[in-house]
């Protein structure tokens, strides 16, 4: 298969402690995107790789909220000291483009529960 | 902050056209309307764009008003398959890469 791919599908974890989820890309494409959705709403920016560069990042993305993407390929989010209100699906996507627009596709995501 | 509005529900029949409507009053002018659906569990799924001409591929049909104010996506014969949340997407201008979605129309499709 050669879409987007996320690890892990589905995250439990206790209150504070940290969790890392990955994205691997389709190959070659050169943006990569975080969102990030909550029951009953549509999908919501959180940040954006182009290349190695984070280029933007949302004001949703507080501190506890890291986000690489080394060597331009796989990237990481990583959420320190988790809450229960980070309970949510997170989703990536990637796209080929530069400036031009084009579509993104996206994962399956990731579903973290926070308990 | 979604410039589009979107009913919130409908029913379709099996076997019968869908259409979905989407209100994008203030979309400029160098500004493409894009649809995307979400079955349930998965990530959203790119169906069509389109910027002021009509579009077409094997999924749906794209309507642009002369005014660019509104737009419809057609499927055309609804399976159940076709079960989803549909999102309709303004994007464009300097923030290209951002998919800015709202709560899109539910779209049941009954046998």
């Amino acid at each position: 298969d050669t879409g987007v791919s996320q690890d892990p599908r589905h995250k439990i974890t206790k209150r504070g402690q940290n969790v890392t989820f990955r994205c691997d890309p389709i190959s070659e494409h050169n943006r990569l995107y975080w969102y990030r959705q909550t029951l009953g709403q549509g999908p919501e920016f959180l940040t954006y790789f182009q290349n190695e560069a984070q280029l933007e990042k949302s004001r949703l993305l507080s501190d506890r909220f890291s986000a690489e993407r080394p060597k331009g390929s796989f990237s990481t989010l990583e959420i320190q000291r988790t809450e229960q209100g980070d309970s949510a699906m997170y989703l990536c996507a990637s796209s080929w483009g530069q400036g031009s627009l084009s579509e993104a596709f996206f994962g399956q995501g990731t579903r973290l529960t926070v308990v | 902050d979604a410039k589009t509005t979107q009913p919130p529900s409908m029913d379709c029949a099996e076997g019968r056209a869908a259409n979905l409507p989407c209100n994008h009053s203030t979309i400029s002018g160098n500004e493409y309307v894009y649809w995307y659906r979400q079955i349930h569990s998965q990530g959203p799924q790119y169906i069509i764009h389109g910027l002021k001409n009509n579009e077409t591929n094997e999924m749906a049909s794209l309507i642009i008003t002369e005014d660019r104010k509104s737009s419809t996506l057609i499927l055309p014969h609804a399976t159940l398959r076709d079960t989803a949340v549909y999102y309709c997407i303004v994007r464009g201008g300097l923030n290209d890469y951002k998919l800015s979605f709202g709560a899109g129309t539910t779209v049941t499709v009954r046998a």
